[in-house]
């Protein structure tokens, strides 16, 4: 089985600073990690993903992850936020073989002017 | 695009009412999930369906029932609404193709039981 942990409920920050939400997961086959955003009042949307190939995945919007496999962990950075980040963003997990994703608790960015 | 589409943003029940939670998908996507979502607490997985007439048990299943009679369309059921089950509810959706890993949501529907 799969499990994933945001380390942090909520992060704080002033526009234009850097950010990192951290996420860690465990697991004993290979997975498939991704971010996902939910800006207030909306549904989820697909932020970034990891499936396969280069370790660092971007998103349109300016943000990166880094799988890093020794340390089970696919942490979120983007080096300047803007007002418009403010969300929830979760991470989750996927088995290789499988449909489902496990998602970690979320974290608040809550960008501040 | 993909779209996900829940028949109600909002619902107020009241206790012991049957409710019906409606979620259609226009991707032609074989796979179709129930989640929860409660602060603190992240998705959790209620039930989830691989094909028409298929279901099968998420993480936290007690107290509610699903139907998919067709592709597009998975309903989630509470036979007798609880105030426990106070809650956001997120539809998804996704593709075997390419591995069906990517889920498409829809906006949520926020359900009070009173």
């Amino acid at each position: 089985a799969q499990s994933v942990t945001q380390l942090d409920s909520q992060v704080p920050v002033f526009e234009e600073a850097p950010v990192e939400l951290r996420c860690n997961y465990s697991s004993s086959v290979s997975v498939y990690l991704f971010w996902y955003v939910q800006y207030p009042n909306q549904g989820l949307q697909l932020l970034l993903k990891y499936l396969s190939g280069s370790t660092l995945v971007e998103s349109i919007n300016g943000f990166e992850a880094e799988f890093n496999k020794s340390q089970t962990s696919f942490h979120l950075r983007k080096p300047s936020v803007h007002i418009s980040d403010t969300a929830e963003y979760f991470c989750a997990v996927s088995a290789w073989y499988g449909n489902k994703l496990v998602f970690g608790a979320g974290t608040i960015l809550r960008v501040k002017s | 695009d993909v779209k996900v589409t829940q028949s109600s943003r909002y619902l107020v029940k009241r206790t012991g009412e049957k409710v019906f939670l409606e979620c259609v998908q226009d991707m032609d996507h074989e796979n179709m999930f129930w989640y929860r979502q409660d602060p603190g607490l992240g998705l959790r997985l209620i039930y989830f369906s691989y094909d028409v007439k298929m279901k099968e048990k998420g993480d936290i299943p007690e107290g509610y029932s699903v139907s998919r009679e067709k592709k597009e369309r998975f309903s989630l059921i509470l036979e007798s609404a609880s105030t426990n089950q106070t809650s956001m509810y997120l539809c998804a959706s996704s593709s075997t193709i390419n591995g069906g890993h990517e889920q498409y949501f829809g906006p949520g529907t926020r359900l009070t039981v009173t």
